[in-house]
């Protein structure tokens, strides 16, 4: 079935230092989304992209974070500067812009911030 | 705010046991309910949706019926395989909100042949 990239899997940086976390969606959906997982806690709603634009965020999605997908190339994800808070996983999904649409999820990005 | 509550943290079964894993609700519109399953180093996968009282959602063998008067949409299986052994998530989608998925805890299912 259709897959979802994300890039890289695991990423170890030092805390007050920028990263970009990458997403390859489904073809053809027009809906993106990132969640955040913290070991042991539930997924958690980050923010939604639609259009070139954020439909829709939780207040998870501090001022250091920051969402684009230039010319429909990866869906980004960039944290910066990054806090020890931000360890987690980081998934990314993409769906139609049907209402509730199937979403189709990445494999996640492990983060942590030392 | 919309928020989704599974009671059982992990399950354990036997090949051929029936399953339930409780799911309730609570939202402050009609939202539509999901069940995802999440299988070791992948992301949640689809497994099926209700966005109606009374609808049932079913995939796999697995099942669920929403209930708007008890707020619950219980995953239930007839007879697990070990190839069942997951971690699943009830969700709870907002269309209000551009499809945002709010999610469970997550109930890890272990089946032993």
């Amino acid at each position: 079935g259709p897959k979802v990239l994300q890039i890289p899997s695991h990423q170890i940086i030092d805390m007050g230092q920028m990263v970009t976390l990458n997403c390859d969606p489904v073809s053809n959906h027009l809906y993106f989304y990132w969640y955040k997982q913290i070991l042991g806690q539930q997924m958690e709603f980050l923010v939604n992209f639609y259009n070139g634009k954020v439909m829709e965020k939780s207040k998870l999605f501090k001022d250091q974070f920051s969402v684009e997908r230039p010319d429909g190339s990866y869906f980004t994800l960039k944290i910066q500067p990054t806090a020890l808070e931000d360890s987690a996983v980081y998934f990314c999904a993409s769906s139609l812009p049907d209402n509730y649409a199937e979403q189709f999820f990445g494999p996640g990005t492990r983060l942590t911030v030392l | 705010g919309d928020s989704v509550t599974q009671t059982e943290g992990q399950v354990a079964l036997s090949e051929e046991d029936f399953l339930t894993i409780h799911c309730n609700y609570s939202a402050s519109g009609y939202p539509a309910l999901f069940w995802y399953v999440q299988y070791p180093g992948e992301g949640p996968q689809f497994l099926f949706r209700a966005s109606r009282d009374k609808e049932k959602g079913s995939s796999r063998g697995f099942e669920a019926t929403y209930d708007k008067g008890t707020t619950s949409f219980h995953l239930r299986k007839a007879s697990v395989q070990e190839s069942d052994s997951a971690v699943y998530y009830c969700a709870l989608g907002d269309r209000s909100n551009y499809n945002v998925l709010y999610f469970g805890s997550g109930t890890k299912l272990t089946v032993e042949p």
